[in-house]
């Protein structure tokens, strides 16, 4: 299993640019969730997802859209970047039966300038 | 408003010593209390979590402490080592059915050989 990943990496935005960061897992998890990180402020809950065609807003969801249309796939969308999206975005999936754990993805890095 | 206070920012420890990071938190719904580890460029990933009818759970050198009545709880490393210098972070999760994470602000921690 690949478990986690993510796509790209690394990305670089001009202020009111939108993009599409990738997230996929194949071990068939019903829950994935969209975090932040940023230096200071910890793990921050973005958008979640218990379960294919069902989504919900976390902490900080101002400006971030999300969908789950397959088990495998929750992509987050940039709408129109701004400087403080500047972040490391994680993406982690779990399952209900050991309930939340939850396996996070290698991270992508975003600056906005 | 941040809902899990997290303490130390930053701890230096010398090999074989024990580290301890403290966690507080507010809201009395949480009802499970795991433990990330972060190494540089890595996703979090699972380390020991602990349920608010525990009063402490160990595994091999991690060890959490927990208080209800005071709500907080702590990581205890024993004999650290410098493969233990990471970033940890404290969370609380409540609501089972959405695996939902609130992550504190995280402790770097250095273990000098």
């Amino acid at each position: 299993n690949a478990g986690v990943t993510q796509t790209p990496k690394f990305q670089v935005l001009k202020t009111g640019q939108s993009m599409t960061l990738q997230c996929a897992q194949d071990m068939n998890h019903e829950y994935m969730s969209w975090y932040r990180q940023d230096p200071g402020m910890g793990l921050r809950l973005i958008h979640y997802s218990v379960g294919a065609g069902i989504t919900d807003q976390g902490e900080v969801p101002n400006g971030y859209n999300v969908s789950r249309s397959t088990t495998e796939d929750f992509p987050l969308r940039l709408l129109s970047a701004a400087p403080s999206q500047t972040s490391v975005y994680f993406c982690a999936s779990g399952t209900g039966r050991i309930l939340y754990e939850q396996y996070f993805g290698p991270g992508t890095r975003l600056t906005v300038t | 408003q941040q809902q899990v206070k997290q303490s130390p920012q930053s701890l230096i420890v010398q090999k074989g010593g024990i580290s301890i990071i403290n966690c507080a938190y507010e809201n009395t719904a949480f009802d499970y209390f795991p433990w990330y580890q972060q190494f540089p460029g890595k996703g979090p990933a699972l380390l020991i979590a602990i349920r608010p009818d525990v009063s402490e759970k160990k595994e091999g050198r991690f060890t959490i402490s927990f208080n209800k009545s005071a709500k907080q709880f702590s990581l205890h490393i024993m004999d650290s080592q410098p493969g233990d210098s990471a970033t940890y972070f404290c969370a609380a999760g409540y609501g089972g059915a959405t695996n939902k994470l609130i992550f504190g602000t995280g402790t770097l921690l250095a273990v000098q050989p």
